[in-house]
């Protein structure tokens, strides 16, 4: 499954709205009736962490400034209110089929 | 505290092989699936392969440039799991991160990244 994300970079004055696209090549809802769709944030020097799992789930412990949305094949980021401490390059993932893939990323800076 | 610490890494010839190790604590490793995930710089993360639990019988999936080269297995009793590297090629050159996710006891989703270790493939 391809995960391509838009834009691929995005400068954002604080306080203001960021959004960031993801779309699958493929339907990422399982027969379950669950969609695998996650998002990382990837500080500079650190490791990815998870931010939204399921395409809508925070982790314990996320802002709620952060919020994911969409269904199928398009999904959605948008991070309310940013800080300087939301500056990372973010990632969309597919847990639906191995190999689980990322998108591109996206670079936001302030 | 949850966490998964690398080791392992470093400076390769092309052709060669490496192990890699991954040393988890903080929860209950045996209950988990454990993956593989390595990032080149400048790139972004790329998956690599995975574990099954010993219950669900160990079994390994494995991305399509590392299948047939790289191995992963796991120890319980030391809640470690392994990256076999062979046939190395400078292409392999990057930040190697074990991970692994699972609902804990209070059903909170926790998902977990070690720091990862460098691996240099260079002649």
């Amino acid at each position: 499954i391809v995960m391509t994300q838009t834009p691929l970079s995005l400068s954002v004055t604080p306080g203001q709205t960021a959004s960031i696209s993801c779309r699958s090549s493929q339907s990422l809802l399982h027969g379950d009736g669950r969609t695998y769709l996650y998002w990382y944030l990837q500080k500079p020097g650190q490791s990815p962490h998870l931010l939204i799992f399921e395409v809508s789930s925070r982790l314990s412990g996320v802002s709620d400034r952060f919020s994911g949305s969409g269904s199928g094949t398009e999904f959605t980021l948008q991070i309310s209110r940013v800080e300087a401490g939301d500056v990372g390059t973010y990632y969309c993932m597919q847990g639906l089929n191995l190999p689980w893939t990322f998108g591109q990323g996206t670079k936001v800076e302030i | 505290e949850v966490q998964l610490v690398e080791s392992g890494g470093g400076l390769i010839k092309p052709g060669g092989s490496l192990r890699l190790s991954c040393e988890a604590s903080g929860f209950t490793f045996i209950d988990v699936f454990m993956t593989w995930v390595r990032q080149a710089p400048g790139r972004g993360p790329e998956w690599l392969g995975r574990i099954t639990r010993e219950s669900d019988g160990g079994t390994t999936d494995y991305a399509a440039p590392v299948k047939g080269r790289f191995t992963i297995s796991r120890d319980d009793s030391k809640n470690t799991v392994y990256l076999q590297m062979n046939s190395l090629k400078t292409e392999d050159s990057a930040v190697y991160y074990c991970t692994t996710e699972f609902f804990d006891q209070s059903g909170r989703y926790i998902d977990v990244w070690g720091r990862g270790t460098l691996v240099t493939v260079s002649s």
